[in-house]
């Protein structure tokens, strides 16, 4: 099926520092996410991003979070500064349309 | 509360068995996927659906939203279906809303 590419796929860095996740969205797909998810719990929406511009973001999409994708290239979530509690799996989705949402395989994100 | 309520949380089968995993919806869901998060973390697309019932193979997935549920069917289960299920609904806004997952392990 459409493959979401997630590079890296884990990333360690200290605390107040910067971080760009990356995602590689399926080609023709027009909508692009994020979710997060701490270690054994589930997925939480983060944002989600159409047409050069952020929809729709929820409570866990605090201010130091911002995403973009310039020039159609990688579709980007960065943190800055970063917190103890941004530790989590970051899993980037594209969707063509509003269905079917294909998921990458995420980026570990530690921050001691 | 949760919005998504999954059940059961966790799940092991004998190879070769059947069982159902349920999600019932406490939000206006308009259509509901499944996926299958594998040991390495990737998240696989079992089934996309509007109310009704879809087919692939061993698994089979119904969507009642008038009633607020929906229902994963595995058949005959095999070593590799263990992982987490997880259910998701769609509703206003094109966002999903994830259960908590079902831990399956099928054993041999």
């Amino acid at each position: 099926g459409p493959k979401v590419l997630q590079i890296p796929s884990h990333q360690i860095i200290d605390m107040g520092q910067m971080v760009t996740l990356n995602c590689d969205p399926v080609s023709n797909h027009l909508y692009f996410y994020w979710y997060k998810q701490i270690l054994g719990q589930q997925m939480e929406f983060l944002v989600n991003f159409y047409n050069g511009k952020v929809m729709e973001k929820s409570k866990l999409f605090k201010d130091q979070f911002s995403v973009e994708r310039p020039d159609g290239s990688y579709f980007t979530l960065k943190i800055q500064p970063t917190a103890l509690e941004d530790s989590a799996v970051y899993f980037c989705a594209s969707s063509r349309d509003w269905e079917t949402l294909y998921f990458g395989s995420g980026t570990r994100l530690t921050v001691l | 509360g949760d919005k998504v309520k999954q059940s059961p949380s966790a799940l092991s089968l004998q190879e070769g068995t059947n069982s159902a995993l349920r999600c019932n919806f406490s939000i206006a869901a308009t259509t509901v996927q499944w996926f299958l998060q594998n040991p390495r973390g990737s998240l696989i697309n079992l089934f996309y659906l509007v109310p009704g019932t879809k087919e692939n193979g061993r698994l089979k997935s119904a969507f009642d939203s008038k009633e607020s549920y929906s229902t994963l069917h595995i058949r005959d289960a095999q070593l590799e279906d263990s992982g987490t299920y997880f259910c998701a609904a769609g509703s206003s806004g094109n966002k999903l809303i994830f259960g908590i997952g079902t831990l399956l392990s099928v054993k041999p």
